[in-house]
């Protein structure tokens, strides 16, 4: 089945690196992402990682993947107030092109 | 490039009656998909529609059903709304391998 788990808090603080975790079941998985939730307010895509590939670095931001182990990670440098929000996990399942299985969602909480 | 876009931004509506939420996506994307979030469950898929088409649908009864418009606008209705259906319904559109998610509906039943 298709499954996404994620820590559900993390508090930093201000400077410091964060990192997210994620792990999934689906093998199948071809592209995994990371959303970013603010109150009140939609989806943010972060960034996507291809299966194929075990790192992408854009700006603050590194994703590490571990296909055999089936964990994600997101890698949040010099975390500010700003980055306070909740980051989401998510695989593009195979039961189609377009759904999205997501996890529960990490709250991150920057203090300084 | 215009984001994708929602309407209405939020909805009080009573048990019994029904809704229709609207989605424009970014201008040239051709697929949408929409999901509900809501405390308990989190981001569930709903369906997904693609140049008028339904290509996938996920777990929920038959009271949710949607549409798409030849301009790729969608639409999602459902009837007979129950208080669990309380919820940010939120619409994507997808350009190759990413979707660019709207701010949200916000519907509340009574």
């Amino acid at each position: 089945g298709e499954d996404v788990e994620q820590s559900l808090f993390l508090s930093v603080r201000e400077g410091d690196s964060s990192v997210i975790n994620c792990t999934y079941t689906d093998s199948s998985s071809t592209y995994l992402y990371w959303y970013k939730q603010e109150p009140g307010a939609g989806l943010q895509l972060l960034t996507y990682i291809f299966s194929n590939m075990d790192m992408k670095q854009d700006q603050r931001l590194t994703v590490l993947l571990n296909k055999k182990d089936k964990h994600l990670s997101l890698r949040i440098a010099d975390t500010q107030t700003g980055d306070s929000a909740i980051y989401f996990c998510a695989e593009r399942g195979s039961g189609g092109y377009n759904k999205l299985i997501f996890g529960a969602g990490t709250r991150l909480a920057v203090h300084p | 490039k215009a984001g994708v876009t929602q309407t209405p931004r939020y909805l009080i509506k009573t048990r019994g009656q029904q809704v229709t939420l609207s989605c424009s996506p970014i201008s040239g994307h051709r697929s949408v998909s929409w999901y509900q979030q809501t405390p308990g469950q989190g981001l569930q898929f709903l369906f997904e529609y693609f140049s008028e088409t339904q290509r996938n649908k996920g777990n929920f009864p038959g009271r949710f059903s949607g549409r798409q418009f030849s301009n790729s606008r969608s639409e999602m209705n459902v009837s007979t709304l129950e208080l669990g259906d309380s919820a940010l319904y939120l619409c994507a559109s997808r350009s190759q391998e990413t979707q660019y998610f709207g701010p949200g509906t916000r519907l509340l039943v009574l």
